[in-house]
């Protein structure tokens, strides 16, 4: 199995509503990864999970909450967004302790913010 | 400040021939360069990486140059199909942090294949 899964695959919220992102991988992967994309932009890298372990968080803001529950799940709280937090909200995996390796991505999900 | 550059936003080839797509970077401490291509809908999938101790890495159809001394990498697709008509995006890493892997993407390249 070489897949990243996410659930859902489209998400539109109010502001006010609490709402999760998941992402699963059963490779055996120790690192996890939350990215953003705007439109015609690249990833943007959010989170990082090494081992279970939070090892980045770069600057982002509190209403995006990375829950990392065991090695193969990820998940992604998000509580009051704002319109501009709507994109495309991608989950990558690789494995820990290989020094060269790439990212398996998962297929996003899209996120509206009304 | 973008790290990791694509100049060219698009690029359209004719079937069966070349495609280059060119990546330029700024941090010298960038040691291992990746390319992935992603499909509208899709997450970005890996394509062929490249480690700073080398210049050439070549995977079927799919070859990537390094110059590290100009800070430019290409990747070249031959004989170019309508299949690899997406958007390829370079990605480079500064040094390995023990456990993960975190890279810079470029700003992405739309390549059509022109039937």
């Amino acid at each position: 199995d070489t897949e990243v899964t996410q659930t859902p695959k489209h998400l539109v919220m109010g502001m006010t509503n609490k709402k999760s992102l998941k992402c699963e991988q059963h490779m055996g992967h120790r690192a996890m990864y939350w990215y953003k994309q705007k439109a015609k932009k690249p990833p943007e890298l959010m989170f990082v999970y090494s081992y279970e372990k939070l090892s980045i968080n770069e600057s982002v803001p509190s209403r995006f909450s990375p829950e990392c529950p065991n090695s193969s799940l990820l998940n992604l709280h998000l509580h009051a967004l704002q319109p501009e937090d709507s994109a495309l909200y991608l989950c990558a995996s690789s494995q820990g302790v290989v020094v060269n390796n790439e990212q398996f991505f998962g297929p996003g999900t899209r996120l509206t913010v009304l | 400040d973008q790290q990791v550059k694509q100049n060219s936003p698009s690029l359209s080839v004719q079937e069966g021939r070349i495609s280059i797509l060119n990546c330029d970077y700024t941090n010298s401490m960038f040691d291992y360069f990746l390319w992935y291509k992603k499909y509208p809908a899709e997450g970005p999938t890996f394509l062929i990486s490249i480690s700073s101790i080398k210049d050439k890495n070549e995977d079927g159809r799919f070859t990537v140059f390094l110059n590290k001394s100009a800070k430019h990498l290409s990747l070249h697709i031959v004989p170019s199909q309508p299949g690899d008509s997406a958007v390829y995006f370079c990605a480079a890493r500064a040094g390995y942090s023990g456990g993960y892997q975190k890279v810079t993407f470029g700003t992405g390249t739309k390549l059509q294949v022109i039937p």
